[in-house]
């Protein structure tokens, strides 16, 4: 079945620092690939997606570019700001007709002045 | 944009009461709604699928005499926790899609607070 694995946290940054968070996925297809963010006491929010091979998502700095060989979709963005701190989400979606999404597990991300 | 909102935001109830979590979609017609639960170390754990009209399909390992779910419409689905226990205690939130969309996209709602004493 389909799965995603993205990176454990939590992850604590300093502002201005470099951010990485790793995805992989396994699923049928060629499935649409998301990044969803959660601030404290909220629900969740998309913050980008890609739908194809080689598509890149991007939105408030960050990016994440769809890469079928490796079968991977990073999250990346160059300078994080205290307004970051979240968990972040990697989601995807395989067309099965449900239109559920599976999710990671998320990863805590902290970022500090 | 396509929103979600949740009622109550947050909720406090006895136990072996029962709770009503409202789901609606403001602005679009959501055929398919999703019901989660988020454990204190932030996963996402999805309970059921809702559709319009139908019985809601619920995931292994989730009772569904206990977490009832009608989506009686086409912009409100509704999760009621029957007979609520201190172990009910979470974070509900819900998800729609919109079909005009592509259907791939899920729209969160801010999710429901639930503590039950």
């Amino acid at each position: 079945g389909d799965s995603v694995t993205q990176m454990e946290g939590p992850v604590t940054l300093s502002e201005e620092a470099f951010l990485t968070i790793n995805c992989t996925y396994t699923a049928t297809g060629y499935p649409s690939l998301f990044w969803y963010v959660q601030y404290p006491g909220e629900g969740l929010q998309l913050l980008l997606k890609a739908t194809k091979a080689d598509d890149k998502g991007s939105n408030k700095g960050f990016e994440a570019t769809y890469r079928k060989e490796t079968t991977s979709f990073h999250l990346e963005k160059g300078s994080v700001q205290v307004s970051d701190s979240a968990v972040y989400f990697c989601a995807l979606y395989s067309g099965a007709g449900s239109y559920q999404l599976t999710f990671g597990k998320g990863t805590k991300l902290s970022v500090i002045p | 944009g396509a929103v979600v909102s949740q009622h109550p935001s947050r909720v406090i109830c006895k136990s072996g009461t029962s709770v009503k979590i409202e789901c609606r979609s403001l602005d679009f017609q959501a055929t398919t709604m999703f019901w989660y639960r988020q454990f204190p170390k932030q996963s996402l754990m999805l309970m059921a699928t809702s559709n319009e009209g139908s019985k809601a399909t619920y995931e292994q390992g989730v009772e569904k005499d206990k977490f009832l779910i009608n989506h009686a419409s086409l912009t409100l689905s509704t999760l009621t926790v029957t007979s609520a226990h201190p172990e009910d205690s979470s974070f509900y939130i819900c998800s729609a899609t919109d079909p005009t969309s592509g259907g791939d996209e899920q729209f969160f709602g801010p999710g429901t607070r639930l503590t039950v004493l």
